[in-house]
Parts: C-alpha cells; structure tokens; sequence
C-alpha cells in the first residue's frame, strides 16, 4: 500500500540553525501539507500546498518557514533559525484531492532544539 | 481555539464490547469530519469519515454518526479489540477551507482482554 515517508525520524539541532525536514508524498497525490504536534498538544495545521504553490498557511507558518518541491518526489519544509518553541513532532501528509478528501499522514520528524 | 473537541482524554473498555468516541465541534461550516488513529512513534491514520451531508457512514467495526443540530459525531468500534488500542483524533475540514485539518486533543482508548 503507497504510503508518505518522512526523513530524518529524529533531528537534533542548536537554536537558531537550520533545518530541513523531508518528505515523499504518495505519488498520484496532488496535494501536500504540513501539520506539527507539540508535546500534550493538538496536531496543527501548518500549509497546504498544489500546483507548486502555498494554497493555505496558518498563523505559525512565519517567514521562519518555507517549503518546497524540489524535484518531482519530494516536498520539504524548512526552518530558517530554529527556536525552543520550534521543538515538535512535524508531519508530512498528502491527498489526492482538496477538500472532501483524506490526508494520509507520514510517520513524522521529531525536531529538538537544543 | 477549541473548534473542535474531544472532552474525553482516555476511555477503557473490555475486549468484544462497543468502544464509542465523542467529539464535539463549534465551527458550523465544517462540512466534512474524519476519525484518525494513532500509534506512539507514528503519524495519524485514517479510520473514516463522514460528509456533512449524511448522518451515519459505515466500515466494517467501526460506524461514524454525525449529529449536525447538536455539533456532535461519534465513532462506534464494534467489537472491540486490543489491536485498537491508540488514541484516536477526530478532525474537521471546510470552514473557510478547503485544504486545512482541524484536530481535537484525542482520546486515548485502551481494550483490555
């Protein structure tokens, strides 16, 4: 069964570098996404993606991220100078349609700031 | 911004009976909901979903009710089985828009043998 992968499983990096987080969405899939869950905490919307485009962000996705599909497999999301506060499990998820439509989820990447 | 909650944090059941999972929701534009489970170490996975338009959708053990006058779904695991053991997240989409999840906090269900 097709499934999102997302490299590194865990990232370990000090304040204020940079980091990016890689993912492989399922192949027919048009539509990508970024979500991330701070420990005891909701998972959160972060930015959809189509069409090589931002289609939607949320409030924490600040000029401190970026994301990217740099060749025809991958998307990746990159934190310029990471925070304390930046320290989460991110996921990666993927659909074939918009809306009326499931994500599937990637396993994650737990980024810790030191 | 609770727009969609799951009031329940944890629910214990015995192996064979009906586990039921409540979240409730306060944006009456969402229009499409979705259960995900999800186990230590790994991202959520989709269980099942449920139109706005329908008020009961079905698969296999587990059954998904929606309640729009009440703001309310719940998602049924009939019989239940140590396997789904996980917490389960109940998500909301539509809104304004078109591409975003809006998660609860997830209910931990543990089935005991």
């Amino acid at each position: 069964e097709p499934e999102v992968t997302q490299t590194p499983s865990h990232q370990v990096t000090q304040m204020g570098q940079e980091v990016i987080l890689r993912c492989v969405p399922i192949s027919n899939h048009l539509y990508f996404y970024w979500y991330r869950q701070i420990l005891g905490q909701k998972v959160e919307f972060l930015v959809s993606f189509y069409n090589n485009e931002i289609s939607e962000k949320s409030e924490i996705f600040d000029d401190q991220f970026s994301v990217e599909r740099p060749d025809g497999s991958n998307f990746t999301l990159k934190i310029r100078s990471t925070k304390l506060e930046d320290s989460a499990m991110y996921f990666c998820a993927s659909s074939e349609f918009s809306s009326y439509n499931e994500q599937f989820f990637g396993p994650g990447t737990r980024l810790t700031v030191l | 911004d609770q727009q969609v909650k799951q009031n329940s944090p944890s629910l214990s059941v015995q192996e064979g009976r009906i586990s039921i999972l409540n979240c409730d929701y306060t944006n009456s534009m969402f229009d499409y909901f979705l259960w995900y489970k999800k186990y230590p170490a790994e991202g959520p996975t989709f269980l099942i979903s449920i139109s706005s338009i329908k008020d009961k959708n079905e698969d296999g053990r587990f059954t998904v009710f929606l309640n729009k006058s009440a703001k309310h779904l719940s998602l049924h695991i009939v019989p239940s089985q140590p396997g789904d053991s996980a917490v389960y997240f109940c998500a909301a989409s539509g809104g304004g828009s078109n591409y975003k999840l809006t998660f609860g906090k997830g209910t931990l269900l543990t089935v005991n043998p």
